[in-house]
């Protein structure tokens, strides 16, 4: 099962771009890469997904380097409701591991 | 809406009683999973379903069991045989298929004293 690294905490301000990576050094052929982002005493919530190169959608991007050992979540323009634990996952549907996440606070 | 619904969301409970917490799905997915999470740490896997009638052990199986009679309903229940049953509870399903994302729950928060 691969297992991921992120760090355990970051900070920002409102308004910054903030970038979020994840080691994933044994990632297997057919893994995906997910991002879920949870608040506290609420479920986490998917917020990206991806494979190969560079996912955007409506909240965030996923950049993913041609080697898929780590990945990159990039989150625009931060508010104060961005403020959260962020967890990297990879494989499938069966086999998810949620590590420790890194907790992100974003700052006035 | 089609959401997953875990309840209650707090649950006390005396030392050595068993309880059961609900959740009930209406997206139609396939797999349902049952997490852990102790403050400040990840989410550890007890159990998930892939089919009906059907589910296998995560990582601490230990001290619960589940059943998955119906595809929407995949309950959990804490027996007196798990040793620190006061956590935060989630549920989860996805269409279990390749890549598929989990859908979560909001979550029990059991206290056991």
């Amino acid at each position: 099962l691969a297992k991921t690294t992120q760090p355990i905490s970051m900070d920002s301000y409102e308004g910054q771009e903030v970038n979020i990576t994840c080691s994933h050094n044994n990632i297997a052929t057919n893994d995906y890469i997910t991002w879920y982002q949870q608040f506290p005493s609420q479920g986490p919530r998917f917020i990206i997904q991806g494979y190969k190169t560079k996912v955007t959608n409506e909240v965030a991007s996923l950049f993913i380097p041609a080697d898929r050992k780590s990945s990159t979540l990039s989150l625009p323009r931060v508010s104060l409701s961005d403020t959260a634990v962020y967890y990297c996952l990879v494989g499938g549907y069966n086999k998810l591991i949620f590590g420790a996440g890194t907790r992100l606070a974003v700052h006035p | 809406d089609g959401g997953i619904t875990q309840s209650p969301k707090y649950l006390f409970r005396k030392e050595g009683q068993n309880v059961t917490l609900s959740c009930e799905q209406n997206l139609n997915h396939d797999a349902m999973y049952w997490y852990r999470q102790d403050p400040g740490q990840g989410l550890r896997l007890i159990y998930y379903s892939q089919i009906v009638n059907d589910f296998q052990k995560g990582d601490i199986a230990e001290g619960y069991s589940v059943s998955r009679e119906k595809k929407e309903s995949f309950p959990l229940t804490v027996t007196s045989a798990q040793k620190n049953p006061t956590a935060f509870y989630l549920c989860a399903s996805s269409r279990g298929q390749g890549n598929s994302p989990l859908h979560f729950g909001n979550g029990t928060r059991l206290t056991v004293t």
